[in-house]
């Protein structure tokens, strides 16, 4: 059974700082893993995919890295801003086949940028 | 990106009644919607996989005849939480797979969530 792991669960950083969330997962048989924000009582936005055989995503400030044969994947948010605080989430689908695409998420990161 | 659209946002009902929990792809055909539930600082946990036209796939462990689903259209599921009972109480999340997109490309698009309260 997939077992996803976040690092830290929370995180208070002041603005401008560089930062690294990390996501770790039990089972290396996966399709892809994607990073989420969700912020309170909302719904999730997809920041970054990262197929299996992908090692990095850019995407604007964000940067994801998998390296799948380890589990794990970091998100890197660079210059941060007070509008980044959220709840991050990383996700990873297995192969379930057919038309389903189980998605195992974790808890979550919770980040506060402080002006 | 696509939308998809959950209504209500949230709802406060009394125990034993029925809840019905729509969701919505806007601009885009979902043959496969998918619905969450979220506790406090919990991962989300898949409940079901809703299939357009055909019976939908329950996780273990989750009631099919209390959480009922329904995927009568290609733009349309709803979830519908029957005899609610305080321990419900949470915040539902559907999302959408958009069937244009290849199988290993694809994203899952979400919806806003309802924060379902029994009383």
């Amino acid at each position: 059974k997939q077992e996803v792991t976040q690092i830290p669960a929370a995180l208070s950083v002041p603005e401008g700082e560089n930062l690294v969330l990390n996501c770790s997962f039990t089972d290396s048989a996966i399709y892809n893993l994607q990073w989420f924000r969700q912020d309170p009582g909302k719904g999730l936005t997809s920041l970054l995919l990262i197929q299996s055989s992908q090692r990095e995503q850019t995407s604007g400030r964000l940067n994801a890295s998998l390296d799948k044969s380890s589990g794990r994947s970091t998100l890197y948010i660079a210059a941060s801003q007070p509008g980044d605080s959220a709840t991050y989430l990383c996700a990873v689908r297995g192969y379930s086949g057919g038309s389903n695409y189980k998605l195992t998420f974790g808890k979550g990161t919770l980040l506060t940028v402080n002006p | 990106g696509a939308v998809v659209s959950q209504h209500p946002s949230r709802v406060i009902c009394k125990s034993g009644t029925s809840v019905k929990i729509e969701c919505r792809s806007l601009d885009f055909q979902a043959t496969t919607m998918f619905w969450y539930r979220q506790f406090p600082k919990k991962s989300l946990m898949l409940m079901a996989t809703s299939n357009e036209g055909s019976k939908a796939t329950y996780e273990q462990g989750v009631e099919k005849d209390k959480f009922l689903i329904n995927h009568a259209s290609l733009t349309l599921s709803t979830l519908t939480v029957t005899s609610a009972h305080p321990e419900d109480s949470s915040f539902y999340i559907c999302s959408a797979r958009d069937h244009r997109t290849g199988l290993l490309n694809e994203k899952l698009f979400f919806g806003s969530g309802t924060q379902l309260s029994v009383l």
